[in-house]
């Protein structure tokens, strides 16, 4: 059975720029969550997605946007790069939000 | 702001050792529990999910007791092996519609296991 699988694996870009992630969770998995992690921080939430709506978003500026197609892959969307964006951001998903999730191998992005 | 608590930050053990961590987290809105283990270059990789007060979970040489009025689970790992090196995280789902499917993460409890 596939895994959940996030591209690219790694990407860098500049400050200004913005960058999609993209992410196939489990074939017949509806949530799909996005997390970040930098440096010293644990997992931050990003948002959650479950049949191709948004049902929670953490504290993140609107640069971070994201949807859910009707297969239930995932997109994430930041706009306008900052230094402080460069993390690894982790895609995971579940069945039905309560039991639990699988993570993908997640994108490291490099903003230079 | 919700805070969900690990510790140790680190733990250094020999092969053999038992050990355990400990994760607190709000006792009100309680959903779940999960845990997770991530080795360097993988994937978080989910151990157990927790959900009531005075669940046991165990597989293999690990597992994990819960307290939903106090706000804290152990994780306990019998005779470690360097296998079981990696991250151990935990992370609290609250009990309201609107916040299900989000999970507040600690830190993590690092675990080397010495050969």
């Amino acid at each position: 059975k596939a895994g959940v699988t996030q591209t690219p694996r790694y990407l860098i870009k500049t400050r200004g720029q913005q960058v999609t992630l993209s992410c196939s969770p489990i074939s017949g998995h509806r949530s799909v969550s996005w997390y970040q992690q930098t440096p010293g921080q644990g997992l931050q939430f990003l948002f959650e997605y479950f049949s191709e709506t948004q049902r929670n978003k953490g504290n993140f500026p609107g640069r971070f946007s994201g949807r859910q197609f009707s297969n239930s892959r995932s997109e994430m969307n930041v706009s306008t790069l900052e230094l402080g964006d460069s993390a690894l951001y982790l895609c995971a998903s579940s069945f039905d939000r309560e039991g639990s999730y699988t993570f993908g191998s997640g994108t490291r992005l490099t903003v230079v | 702001i919700l805070n969900v608590e690990q510790s140790p930050q680190s733990l250094h053990v020999q092969e053999g050792d038992s050990t355990n961590f400990t994760c607190s987290f709000p006792s009100s809105n309680f959903y779940a529990l999960h845990w997770y283990r991530w080795e360097t270059a993988k994937s978080p990789e989910a151990l157990f999910v927790m959900t009531l007060n005075g669940d046991e979970k165990k597989k293999g040489r690990i597992s994990a007791t819960l307290n939903t009025k106090e706000g804290y689970s152990y994780l306990y790992i019998k005779g470690s092996q360097p296998e079981d090196s990696a991250t151990y995280l935990c992370a609290f789902m609250e009990g309201r519609g609107s916040t299900l499917g989000r999970l507040y993460f600690g830190r993590g409890t690092q675990l080397t296991v010495w050969p």
